[in-house]
């Protein structure tokens, strides 16, 4: 299985911060990489897919970068309802593994 | 705007089979567009991304659960299926379904629905 691994794992920031999260892939997975948002008791979201399309709907200031086995996904400028927990997952090769996640709260 | 919903038991005894369904609406399982999938999360832990199944009836399973997963497909109900078997603690989790999107995200998601494995 393709290992992802994110970090950091936890980050505090403010709002207005710009934030910068990474995923590594045990193996090159193209660009077959999605970021998702998730907020408690809430179902994950699709926020970037193909590692730099943003999904319709999702704010401008989410952006997301890379190739192959590196990944960043940005927070431009952080708003209230950003704090969450975030994934990657690769889709490049079954079975599609999740990144462990990176919760992102209030400082 | 199409939308997911899982359905069945909240809680399955250890040994038992755990069996939920994922009614679709606003759009068509057997569209032929999208791959239809189900996804675990065990409480307070990551996601776990169990297969994925398209209106044929074919299916791909994460190896890992390959051997006690079923994921089945109804399109006169609009609806798609997931067993799984001989149950134990380690399943208990939050199952969610969701719809495959053409560089396999998945980009539509159910509210999930918190199965517990106890006797």
């Amino acid at each position: 299985d393709i290992q992802m691994t994110q970090s950091p794992s936890s980050l505090s920031a403010s709002v207005g911060d710009r934030v910068t999260i990474t995923c590594r892939a045990s193996q090159n997975v193209n660009s077959y990489l999605n970021w998702y948002q998730q907020r408690p008791g809430k179902a994950p979201k699709l926020l970037i897919y193909s590692a730099s399309t943003l999904q319709s709907g999702v704010p401008s200031r989410f952006s997301g970068s890379g190739s192959g086995t590196v990944f960043t996904l940005t927070i431009s400028s952080l708003q209230p309802e950003d704090f969450a927990t975030y994934y990657c997952q690769q889709s490049n090769i079954t079975p599609h593994t999740f990144g462990q996640g990176t919760k992102l709260d209030i400082k | 705007q199409v939308q997911l919903q899982e359905s069945g038991p909240g809680l399955v005894k250890p040994s038992e089979t755990l069996s939920l369904t994922c009614t679709v609406s606003g759009g068509s399982v057997s569209s032929g567009s999208h791959y239809w999938s189900w996804i675990r999360q065990p409480p307070g832990k990551g996601l776990e991304w169990i297969g994925h199944i398209y209106y044929t009836g074919s299916t791909i399973y994460n190896p890992s659960l390959e051997s006690r997963v079923t994921i089945s497909i109804d399109t006169s109900k609009n609806q798609f299926s997931l067993k799984l078997n001989s149950v134990t603690a380690a399943d208990t989790a939050v199952y969610y379904c969701a719809r495959v999107h053409p560089w396999w995200q998945l980009g539509d998601w159910g509210q999930g629905i918190l199965v517990t494995v106890s006797s």
